[in-house]
């Protein structure tokens, strides 16, 4: 079965400074990977995916993200966070289309809270 | 704006009781999923539909159920709520089943079983 992980409850920065958010995921086949953000009180919102291609991946709001299938990863970065970059991460993943039915919509991550300070 | 429209934003029930929640999708988008947030089980799946038509199952309760109706709204009935259901449950939605398809998510209706 697919799955996704996201080691960090928690990631504190400095504004100003870089930022990585980390996921690593499992899944058979080649894997179509994204990154949500959720604020407060708000649904989750789209921010960049995978699908093929180039590595590195640019999304919404300067996000960035970095696929390695050998490590089978998929870090957010940013190369300088803003407080209004404080929220909660989620990365998720969703399995190629040869898949049985119960597992096609997305899975997701446990999330990852971001923290950036001024 | 997502422009997926859930209503109520809040629901507090008894335990035993049956509740409707709803769903508009974006306008547009043929397919509709159901996800339950809670803080013990993080972002669980419930159910996809794809323009009336069931197309994928995840953790969803046998005491859950939900459809998808012609104008391409759904709701999602959950009932003999139990207070484990209390929960954030977010209706998102996306132009095809296709995979590259992000989904857009709505701000989510807030359940809370007393």
């Amino acid at each position: 079965a697919q799955s996704v992980a996201q080691p960090e409850d928690q990631v504190n920065v400095a504004e100003g400074n870089p930022l990585t958010v980390k996921c690593t995921y499992s899944v058979s086949g080649n894997p179509y990977l994204f990154w949500y953000v959720q604020y407060p009180n708000r649904g989750l919102q789209f921010l960049l995916k995978y699908i093929t291609g180039d590595n590195l991946v640019k999304g919404s709001y300067g996000f960035e993200a970095e696929f390695n299938k050998s490590q089978t990863s998929f870090h957010l970065k940013k190369p300088s966070a803003l407080v209004s970059d404080s929220a909660l991460y989620f990365c998720a993943v969703r399995g190629p289309r040869y898949v049985d039915t119960g597992r096609r919509a997305l899975t997701f991550g446990s999330g990852t809270r971001l923290q950036v300070q001024p | 704006d997502s422009g997926v429209t859930q209503t109520p934003k809040h629901l507090i029930t008894a335990t035993g009781q049956r509740v409707t929640l709803r769903c508009s999708p974006r306008s547009g988008d043929l397919s509709v999923y159901w996800y339950q947030q809670s803080l013990d089980q993080g972002l669980q799946f419930l159910i996809q539909y794809y323009n009336g038509e069931e197309r994928a199952k995840g953790n969803i309760l046998e005491r859950f159920s939900a459809q998808q109706f012609p104008d391409l709204h759904s709701e999602l009935n959950l009932s003999s709520l139990e207070l484990g259901d209390s929960a954030l449950y977010f209706c998102a939605s996306s132009p095809s089943s296709s995979y590259n398809s992000p989904l857009h998510f709505g701000n989510g209706t807030r359940l809370t079983v007393t």
